[in-house]
């Protein structure tokens, strides 16, 4: 069974600071890998997607994650946060083989200080 | 293009009463999913619809939750009764099929107070 870490429960950060979100994940077989997104009260939006081809993903709102297979990683990253990215990030993955079925991580609270 | 649609958004129960949840998925979209999210952790797959068939109900808790989506297109989801390990926010969503790489579209999602 796959299963997804996401090593931090709440992050706070400045306005303008980078930001880095951590995501593990454990599986035998080789996984998708996804970001979602929550807004306050809103539904999950999704922020990229790790399919196959180069381990660095770029998606929307200037997000980007890497994809690393042997530390078993595809940590999140933003060069430069705005109180609008305030939300929280969910880390997923799904089996390549087969319908679609996402495991998500516990996810992590972004919260921007201005 | 509308997105997912869910109603109600809010909803207040006894426990051991009922309780159901309408979605409307994008149009055209063959698979449907509906997933619970307890506050503090990621959403979990309940049920995954296939036009109006069941692909994955594995983690459904059968002894009390029921889903359809009988003409393969807005879906229905049920408690009864309800226990107060019930209350989380439920989310649907859809997508073009159920490939792996598809991406999923959710709706607000129904937050769902069991007393």
């Amino acid at each position: 069974a796959q299963s997804v870490t996401q090593l931090d429960s709440q992050v706070p950060v400045f306005e303008e600071a980078p930001v880095e979100l951590r995501c593990n994940y454990s599986s035998s077989v080789s996984v998708y890998l996804f970001w979602y997104v929550q807004y306050p009260n809103q539904g999950l939006q999704l922020l990229l997607k790790y399919l196959s081809g180069s381990t660095l993903v770029k998606g929307i709102n200037g997000f980007e994650a890497e994809f690393n297979k042997s530390q078993t990683s595809f940590h999140l990253r933003k060069p430069s946060v705005h109180i609008s990215d305030t939300a929280e990030y969910f880390c997923a993955v799904s089996l390549i083989q087969g319908a679609q079925k996402l495991v998500f991580g516990q996810g992590t609270r972004l919260t921007i200080n201005p | 293009e509308a997105g997912v649609a869910q109603s109600p958004r809010y909803k207040i129960i006894e426990k051991r009463q009922s309780v159901a949840f309408w979605c409307n998925p994008i149009s055209g979209h063959a698979t449907l999913y509906w997933y619970q999210q307890i506050l503090g952790q990621g959403p979990k797959l309940l049920i995954q619809f296939q036009n109006n068939g069941v692909v994955d109900d594995s983690q459904l808790p059968k002894d009390r939750f029921s889903a359809e989506r009988l003409k393969g297109v807005d879906s229905t989801l049920k408690i009864q009764p309800a226990k107060l390990e019930d209350s989380a926010v439920y989310l649907c969503a859809s997508s073009l099929s159920q490939g792996a790489r598809e991406t999923q579209y959710f709706g607000p999602g129904t937050r769902l107070l069991v007393l």
